[in-house]
């Protein structure tokens, strides 16, 4: 079973600021990873996914992760954040189908 | 095209009570997972399931739990005789077949936050 490290459980940030959430995983077997955001009460929504390709992939808003094999991480970045990116982040490892493996979560807290 | 719905939102039981959540997948979508949320840690896997059959139930626990996906209706995750430590959200997320998606895409629906006094 994989096992995924999120680093921080939490994150406060000025609004404007640069932020990277760390995520690290325990094999180098090919992965396929991902990112959900949580906000409070709701589920999960995807945010962005690695498959192939390209090591770094980005969101429609202003998120981007890069895929690093040789540090098995998938850091999750965003330049500036805003106060509506206050959230809890998950970062998630699938080897197997149909199971995605999460870690514990970042909660991301933006302050004005 | 509505999302993946889960019901009831909330759910309160006693201890010894049986609990059933209920699970309607996304239109098109005929794989649906279960996952456990205890406070303050991740999702754990719990069962994925297609239309009928149990695919890989390896995160149930042994005792009191199940789950199934009918031909017809929602998938139902079943826990009888529920404990305190039972309580906790529970997802749903679901998936399209193979070959017309990545089947581990997978959409979650609001959850099932479950309360055992």
């Amino acid at each position: 079973a994989q096992s995924v490290t999120q680093l921080d459980s939490q994150v406060p940030v000025f609004e404007e600021a640069p932020v990277e959430l760390r995520c690290n995983y325990s094999s180098s077997v090919s992965v396929y990873l991902f990112w959900y955001v949580q906000y409070p009460n709701q589920g999960l929504q995807l945010l962005l996914k690695y498959l192939s390709g390209s090591t770094l992939v980005e969101s429609i808003n202003g998120f981007e992760a890069e895929f690093n094999k040789s540090q098995t991480s998938f850091h999750l970045r965003k330049p500036s954040v805003h106060i509506s990116d206050t959230a809890e982040y998950f970062c998630a490892v699938s080897d197997h189908p149909g199971r995605l493996y999460f870690g514990r979560g970042t909660q991301l807290t933006v302050w004005p | 095209n509505a999302g993946v719905m889960q019901n009831p939102r909330h759910l309160v039981r006693r201890r010894g009570q049986e609990a059933r959540l209920r699970c309607s997948p996304m239109k098109g979508h005929s794989h649906v997972y279960w996952y456990r949320q205890l406070p303050e840690e991740g999702l754990k896997f719990m069962v994925y399931l297609q239309k009928e059959n149990i695919i890989d139930e390896s995160g149930m626990p042994k005792e009191r739990f199940s789950a199934e996906f009918p031909k017809e209706g929602p998938s139902i995750l079943r826990i009888q005789q529920v404990v305190r430590g039972d309580s906790a959200a529970y997802f749903c997320a679901s998936s399209p077949p193979p070959g017309q998606g990545f089947i581990n895409e997978q959409f979650f629906g609001p959850g099932t936050r479950l309360t055992v006094l």
